[in-house]
């Protein structure tokens, strides 16, 4: 079974310009989450997708934006780059069981860096 | 407020012996535990996970606990080698569709 994909994996913005990241889940899992991951923070939430709904939504301004296609098949837009945008954007998909994601399968990540 | 910490930023053990990392929270009743590895500029890759009403788990040379009460896990990984170098975060589960991770504990093991 192949496993999540992202694309791109390496994308260079400047200040101001606004960026799409792709993630596409593993056949067969609805559930899709997208992580920002930097030096000093970590990997923080940044929103989760099930059946084109978004579930929970973690502490990030209103430029990160995310939906879920009707194939599972999920899109981040971050809008008005800023130098702090900078980041690994992790996507990862899982199998729902009882109202909870579970493992996670990580995808290998978009590499933003914004100039 | 809500916090996870990993016990150290490092840890360096030679080949053979057990690494021993840990994963504290406060303010979190979760429902799932999980344990992720992490190499260089890569996704995390799933380990183990327990639930809120396991004590332990073993995989292989991975073994997991889980105290509620002390609101801690350990992470034990058995008869290391210099392959199981790499980043190890915890990741607590609410019923609340995410995942809310530690910082991680660098493991290096020596050959």
């Amino acid at each position: 079974k192949a496993g999540v994909t992202q694309t791109p994996r390496y994308l260079i913005k400047t200040r101001g310009q606004q960026v799409t990241l792709s993630c596409s889940p593993i056949s067969g899992h609805r559930s899709v989450s997208w992580y920002q991951q930097t030096p000093g923070q970590g990997l923080q939430f940044l929103f989760e997708y099930f059946s084109e709904t978004q579930r929970n939504k973690g502490n990030f301004p209103g430029r990160f934006s995310g939906r879920q296609f009707s194939n599972s098949r999920s899109e981040m837009n971050v809008s008005t780059l800023e130098l702090g945008d900078s980041a690994l954007y992790l996507c990862a998909s899982s199998l729902e069981r009882q109202g909870l994601v579970g493992e996670q399968f990580f995808g290998p990540g978009t590499r933003l860096t914004v100039l | 407020s809500q916090k996870i910490e990993q016990n150290s930023e490092a840890l360096n053990i030679q080949e053979g012996k057990t690494a021993t990392l840990t994963c504290n929270y406060t303010n979190y009743s979760p429902a799932y535990l999980q344990w992720y590895r992490q190499d260089p500029g890569r996704g995390p890759v799933f380990l183990l996970l327990i639930r809120e009403n396991e004590k332990e788990k073993r995989k292989e040379r991975l073994k997991v606990t889980f105290d509620t009460t002390l609101k801690q896990s350990l992470f034990h990984i058995t008869a290391s080698q210099p392959a199981d170098s790499a980043t190890y975060l915890c990741a607590l589960e609410l019923n609340d569709y995410k995942l809310s991770f530690g910082a991680g504990t660098t493991v290096t093991v020596r050959a």
